[in-house]
């Protein structure tokens, strides 16, 4: 079975300061998507990034980027120079593929960031 | 585009009654709907997998009978909470997957979620 570790509980560092979440996955498939979804205190999710497993390439977006590794099954999130408004539950998430598409997308618990002013 | 309303946004009703929440893909044809749960200060768990016109796939662990999903159509999925306890209150959220969409073929929009209230 599929499993995402969020060691991290809460993060809080001071505006400006870089910051990395980190995700751990662990599955059997050699088929998988991954995914960081942000959750501002309203509860929607917002949709951050999509990896599936052939693509090793890391991204940048902006002031976010993402490390993708399979060889340590990790999939790790970082923001530079963090703003007041990054603040949120960032979640990381993994789905299998399914025999008609993606599965649904099994949660890490979360990672609390805290950007002080 | 890829747009996922739901409604209500919240709820309250009174232990022991039904409430139905419905998850709408405005801009697109979902094929596949999935019903997530989250409790305050925790993550999101999968509850089941609903496809259009076929019986929902449930999560090991969640009631079918006490949640009843129906997926009538591409751009309607409902979920109903029967005779809520309490223990129910939690933030449900739905998301939509269309495999026809090129180069996001498996990535889920989310609704904005709703959140249940049971007295």
């Amino acid at each position: 079975a599929q499993k995402v570790t969020q060691a991290q509980t809460e993060i809080s560092v001071v505006e400006k300061e870089d910051v990395t979440l980190d995700c751990v996955y662990e599955t059997r498939d050699t088929t998988y998507y991954l995914f960081w979804y942000k959750q501002p205190p309203s509860g929607e999710l917002v949709f951050l990034i999509r990896r599936n497993s052939f693509d090793e390439q890391n991204e940048i977006s902006g002031r976010y980027s993402w490390n993708f590794q399979k060889s340590t099954s990790s999939f790790n999130f970082t923001i530079t120079a963090s703003q007041v408004v990054d603040s949120a539950v960032y979640f990381c998430a993994l789905s299998e593929e399914g025999g008609g598409g993606a599965d649904g997308l099994t949660f890490g618990k979360g990672t609390h960031l805290i950007i002080q002013p | 585009g890829a747009v996922v309303s739901q409604h209500p946004s919240w709820v309250i009703c009174k232990s022991g009654t039904s409430v139905k929440i419905e998850c709408r893909s405005l801009d697109f044809q979902a094929t596949t709907m999935f019903w997530y749960r989250q409790f305050p200060k925790q993550s999101l768990m999968l509850m089941a997998t609903s496809n259009e016109g076929s019986k929902a796939t449930y999560e090991q662990g969640v009631e079918k009978d006490k949640f009843l999903i129906n997926h009538a159509s591409l751009t309607l999925s409902t979920l109903t909470v029967t005779s809520a306890h309490p223990e129910d209150s939690s933030f449900y959220i739905c998301s939509a997957r269309d495999p026809h969409l090129p180069g996001v073929t498996d990535t889920q929009y989310f609704g904005p979620g709703t959140r249940l209230t049971v007295l």
